[in-house]
């Protein structure tokens, strides 16, 4: 199974983007690379999803390195809300998600 | 948005019952669904999948006789775990997907604690 590497914490000023980072050099041609957050004691929260090219929504962008084995998710405006786990996450033909072990992004006012 | 809930959102059992939790996709029709296992301060461990009307397929290292699966519509799948001991305690959190499989939408989990 593919797997993700992320950074164990991330820090950032409140208003300032952010930059989360995705290892993923394993990953196979038809794994999506998806993004959830989740707070404490709650379900993950979809943030962002895509297959090779960039992807933009209201929530965040995804960055996807041309040989796809990397991505970076960007929150543009960092808001204390944004504070959270980010999961990296490949995705098999099968729709089975393998979560790794996260990012916590800490938000600072 | 999809909406997947989960019931109930907290349970405390003794040690040796059974414990059922339910999960559902309640505006859409979820063809697969997965759960998941989550232990304090780590990661969520894929489970075991199910699909509507077929037996579930659990994950290496996932005991089926103790984690019982039941995908019996398209709308619903539950969770028994069976004699539940302490080590048992966690937080367990379904997953649904519709059409569109690379697309999980999660429930807002169940907390089990076996005393």
């Amino acid at each position: 199974d593919a797997k993700t590497t992320q950074p164990n914490s991330m820090e950032s000023n409140e208003e300032e983007p952010v930059h989360l980072p995705c290892n993923h050099s394993t990953i196979s041609g038809t794994d999506y690379i998806h993004w959830y957050r989740q707070l404490p004691s709650q379900g993950p929260e979809y943030v962002i999803h895509g297959l090779t090219s960039n992807v933009n929504n209201r929530m965040a962008s995804l960055a996807i390195a041309e040989d796809r084995k990397s991505s970076t998710l960007i929150l543009h405006r960092a808001t204390l809300r944004d504070a959270a786990v980010y999961y990296c996450i490949l995705s098999d033909s099968w729709g089975k998600f393998q979560f790794g072990a996260g990012t916590q992004v800490v938000v600072t006012p | 948005g999809a909406v997947v809930s989960q019931h109930p959102s907290w349970v405390i059992c003794k040690s040796g019952t059974s414990v059922k939790i339910e999960c559902r996709s309640l505006d859409f029709q979820a063809t697969t669904m997965f759960w998941y296992r989550q232990f304090p301060k780590q990661s969520l461990m894929l489970m075991a999948t199910s699909n509507e009307g077929s037996k579930a397929t659990y994950e290496q290292g996932v005991e089926k006789d103790k984690f019982l699966i039941n995908h019996a519509s398209l709308t619903l799948s539950t969770l028994t775990v069976t004699s539940a001991h302490p080590e048992d305690s966690s937080f367990y959190i379904c997953s649904a997907t519709g059409n569109a499989i690379y697309e999980q939408y999660f429930g807002p989990g169940t907390r089990l604690t076996v005393t």
